[in-house]
């Protein structure tokens, strides 16, 4: 099955400096690769995805890019605003229909 | 368009007994998927049900059980609790005609089991 990890657990930024995460996957037949993100008493919240077809994707303050050769995606998000503070997570499809396998998450902290 | 609702938003159970849970997708969509989030093993596949169809499950015990309705309204049970069973339990749902699609969360049921 699909193996996602994720990198960093944790990371604490300047308010107005990016913020990078990564993610890693194993299974070479994935095709799209959604983010969320994760406010404490909520559910996750779809922020990007990339289907496997382009290499990056943009909106606003979020990117995501992703490398097929390595078999791994990132998360880009510059400016940073203390709303972004919150849990994210990368994911990629396993095993078909909906089935989703998720990275073990990232707990973003903006500092104002 | 009215989100993803779970009912109840927060329960109590003591070792032994059973729960049942529910979910109610956004109007239109027929794929529900269950996830369960612990602070341990994260955010894991529990299963996910299409036109009242169980089309896939995650690696979980048999006591871990699910229903789909006519209205798409999705339903999970478990029977025989266990400590371990503590965690936020969220639905999603999901047009899911063609290739994957979005997933939209509802806000999750908070079961602790004493």
């Amino acid at each position: 099955g699909e193996n996602v990890e994720q990198h960093p657990s944790t990371l604490s930024v300047q308010e107005g400096d990016s913020a990078v995460i990564k993610c890693t996957y194993s299974d070479s037949a994935s095709n799209y690769f959604p983010w969320y993100k994760q406010e404490l008493g909520k559910g996750p919240q779809l922020i990007i995805d990339i289907r496997s077809n382009v290499g990056e994707k943009k909106d606003q303050r979020i990117a995501v890019t992703l490398n097929k050769t390595a078999k791994h995606f990132s998360l880009h998000i510059t400016e940073t605003q203390p709303e972004d503070s919150a849990v994210y997570f990368c994911a990629a499809p396993t095993g078909g229909y909906q089935k989703v396998t998720f990275g073990t998450g990232t707990k973003l902290q903006v500092i104002p | 368009k009215a989100g993803v609702t779970q009912t109840p938003r927060y329960l109590i159970k003591t070792r032994g007994q059973q729960v049942t849970l529910s979910c109610s997708p956004i109007s239109g969509h027929r794929s529900v998927s269950w996830y369960q989030q612990t602070p341990g093993q994260g955010l894991q596949f529990l299963f996910e049900y299409f036109s009242e169809t169980q089309r896939n499950k995650g690696n979980f015990p048999g006591r871990f059980s699910g229903r789909q309705f006519s209205n798409s309204r999705s339903e999970m049970n478990v029977s025989t609790l266990e400590l371990g069973d503590s965690a936020l339990y969220l639905c999603a749902s999901s047009f899911a005609v063609g290739s994957y699609n979005e997933q939209f969360f509802g806000p999750g049921t908070r079961l602790t089991v004493l």
